[in-house]
């Protein structure tokens, strides 16, 4: 079945320091992926989505690429602030008549000023 | 501002017991769902719907029932409670312009502990 992997967390990273997260994906058919973010406490928000092959998503400095040849959505933003710590949770959807959304296992990230 | 309102945001069960966890939103939202968060494991959807009266299974909907009487509404009800249904629960609900956007608003979740 379709599925989403995430690489290990904790990130721990500086203050002003390169994220990259990885994100690798099984699907069959045209699946759109996501990046949601959860802050302490609350639920998840919606950070960027590309719906097909090459489309850039991108938001808040954040930014994620749909690569179909290497079946992977990683996120990567340039410098990271204390305020970027939450857990990013990579997200696919099968095909728009689904209604299913499927998470990888979530990675957070913490920033150390 | 409501957005996706959940109640209770607490709740600590013994097994057996049965309970209901609500949730309502204010965007008339066609798409309504229910997930489980686990640690190590992501958010695992138990239930949606894409309208009223209209309801479907998720990856892990033993031990859960829905309903959908209402576009605002989507109570999720466990039966009898279980040890293994401790968790976090979120409501998160999507507008369905011709199909599922994958662009979910969630609520801010429901900790249920069974005792």
């Amino acid at each position: 079945g379709d599925s989403v992997t995430q690489m290990e967390g904790p990130v721990t990273l500086s203050e002003e320091a390169f994220l990259t997260i990885n994100c690798t994906y099984t699907a069959t058919g045209y699946p759109s992926l996501f990046w949601y973010v959860q802050y302490p406490g609350e639920g998840l928000q919606l950070l960027l989505k590309a719906t097909k092959a090459d489309d850039k998503g991108s938001n808040k400095g954040f930014e994620a690429t749909y690569r179909k040849e290497t079946t992977s959505f990683h996120l990567e933003k340039g410098s990271v602030q204390v305020s970027d710590s939450a857990v990013y949770f990579c997200a696919l959807t099968p095909g728009s008549r689904t209604g299913k959304l499927i998470f990888g296992q979530g990675t957070t990230l913490q920033v150390k000023p | 501002n409501a957005g996706v309102t959940q109640t209770p945001k607490f709740q600590v069960l013994k097994t057996g017991q049965s309970m209901t966890l609500q949730c309502a939103q204010d965007m008339n939202h066609e798409y309504m769902s229910w997930y489980r968060q686990d640690p190590g494991m992501g958010l695992r959807l138990i239930h949606y719907s894409v309208g009223a009266g209209i309801t479907d299974q998720g990856e892990v909907p033993n031990g859960y029932n829905v309903s959908r009487s209402t576009t605002e509404d989507f109570p999720l009800r466990l039966l009898s409670a279980a040890p293994s249904q401790t968790s976090v629960y979120f409501c998160a609900s999507s507008g369905w312009k011709g199909g599922f956007t994958g662009e979910l608003f969630f609520g801010e979740g429901s900790r249920l502990t069974v005792l």
